[in-house]
Formats: structure tokens, C-alpha cells, sequence
């Protein structure tokens, strides 16, 4: 089956510093990915809309400049949390949708990056 | 107004009971597909069920099923026969039109599920 992997799994970081979280389509061609966060007992709001060779589509709210977003290629997307700070603290998670599946079996997800900031 | 709403924060069950998961959705599109997706704590999320808003038929995989209701708006998923990996965090979501339009997904505030022995 389709298979996303998502690293780093946990990352502790300085505030300040940045982070960057890569999305890998192990198994198929993703042309578009997406990006979640998800504070605790919450559920997961969509950050942005990755587009394989274009600019990432941020939902409203969403600070482009502090998230960015690369898909370089059709199989990674990248986002990279710049001059974190402790409100950044959260669980990010990506997913992706092979092209030919779409419809039937919805969205296979990475397993989530755990971020602090201290 | 939300697209998803799931009323229930938190549910229990008995082992070896079925359980019913409610949630609702609102969407003009007259061409949308309904998730169920569950979390453990562990973070991942496990694709459960798929409900097309064209099937004619309420959607089944193994002890999940989908009570699909179109004209009440609604997409509760049934787990029969509970087992204690069940417990875990429940998420209703929903995608607006096919392939080609706006296909993200939009998730409801979920439900945590507990099973008990």
C-alpha cells in the first residue's frame, strides 16, 4: 500500500533556531501534499497545501514566511519552521494521495513529527 | 459554520459491544467523500472507511460500517464487536468535489473512544 514516511519523528529545539520537517512518498507520485498541526485533545487543522514545482497554498492565518513550505520533487515536500518559539510547539503531520487512488482510499498520512521549542 | 461536527467528546464502551460514532456534515457540493480515521495515541493516523456521496450503498470494511444518510447529512460510523485496541481518538473528515478540484480534507473535532475490559 501506499506508504508516506515523515522525519523527524521528535525534534527539541532552541528558540530561535529552525527545524526542518521532510514528507517522503515512498511508493507513488505525490503532486500534492498536505501539511497539519495538531495541538493536544485538538484536532488536525490544515496548514498548507504543498504543490509539487509551485508555491505551497497556505490556509488563512497561517504565516507563510514562519512556515516554509518546498516540493521539490514528486515524491518530498519539506517544511521548515523558521525562528521557532514555544507557541510553535506542536505535533505536525503531513499526507499525501497516490493520483490513481484518490477517490476510494483517501489520504495516507506520515506519522506525525513531534515538535518543541524550548 | 463548521463543515464537521462531532457532538461527542468522548464515548465508552464495553468490550465485545458495538459503538456508534456520530457525525454530521454540511457542504453545498453535490460531489463529496467522507473519511473516518482513527488515532492512538501514538499520533498516526489509520484510514478506516471511505463513504462516496454517489454510493448507493453504506460503506463496510471488516467490523467498521458507515450509516450513511445523505439527506440528513450524516456519516456515523458503527464499530461492532469492540476490542481493547480499539481506544483510541476517532476523526470524521470530509473532501469537497473529485479528483482535480479543491480535495483537501477537512476534519471534525473527534472523538475519543474509550473500551473497557
Amino acid at each position: 500500500g501506499a506508504v508516506v514516511s515523515q522525519h523527524p519523528s521528535r525534534v527539541i529545539c532552541k528558540s530561535g533556531t529552525s527545524v526542518k520537517i521532510e514528507c517522503r512518498s515512498l511508493d507513488f507520485q505525490a503532486t500534492t501534499m498536505f501539511w497539519y498541526r495538531q495541538f493536544p485533545k485538538q484536532s488536525l487543522m490544515l496548514m498548507a497545501t504543498s504543490n509539487e514545482g509551485s508555491k505551497a497554498t497556505y490556509e488563512q492565518g497561517v504565516e507563510k514566511d514562519k512556515f516554509l513550505i518546498n516540493h521539490a520533487s514528486l515524491t518530498l515536500s519539506t517544511l521548515t519552521v523558521t525562528s521557532a518559539h514555544p507557541e510553535d510547539s506542536s505535533f505536525y503531520i503531513c499526507s499525501a494521495s497516490p493520483l490513481t487512488d484518490r477517490n476510494n482510499y483517501g489520504y495516507t498520512f506520515g506519522s506525525g513529527t513531534r515538535l518543541t521549542v524550548v | 459554520a463548521q463543515k464537521i461536527t462531532q457532538t461527542q467528546p468522548g464515548m465508552f464502551v464495553q468490550e465485545k459491544e458495538a459503538v456508534t460514532l456520530d457525525c454530521t456534515y454540511d457542504t453545498s457540493d453535490p460531489s463529496y467523500g467522507l473519511f473516518w480515521y482513527k488515532q492512538p495515541s501514538s499520533g498516526e493516523m489509520i484510514f478506516l472507511i471511505y463513504q462516496g456521496s454517489y454510493d448507493q450503498q453504506n460503506a463496510t470494511e471488516g467490523r467498521y460500517s458507515l450509516n450513511f444518510q445523505k439527506a440528513r447529512k450524516s456519516a456515523n460510523l458503527v464499530i461492532s464487536a469492540s476490542q481493547l485496541g480499539d481506544s483510541a481518538m476517532y476523526f470524521c473528515a470530509m473532501r469537497e468535489g473529485w479528483t482535480g478540484s479543491n480535495y483537501k480534507l477537512t476534519f471534525g473535532k473527534g472523538t475519543l473512544l474509550t473500551v473497557n475490559p
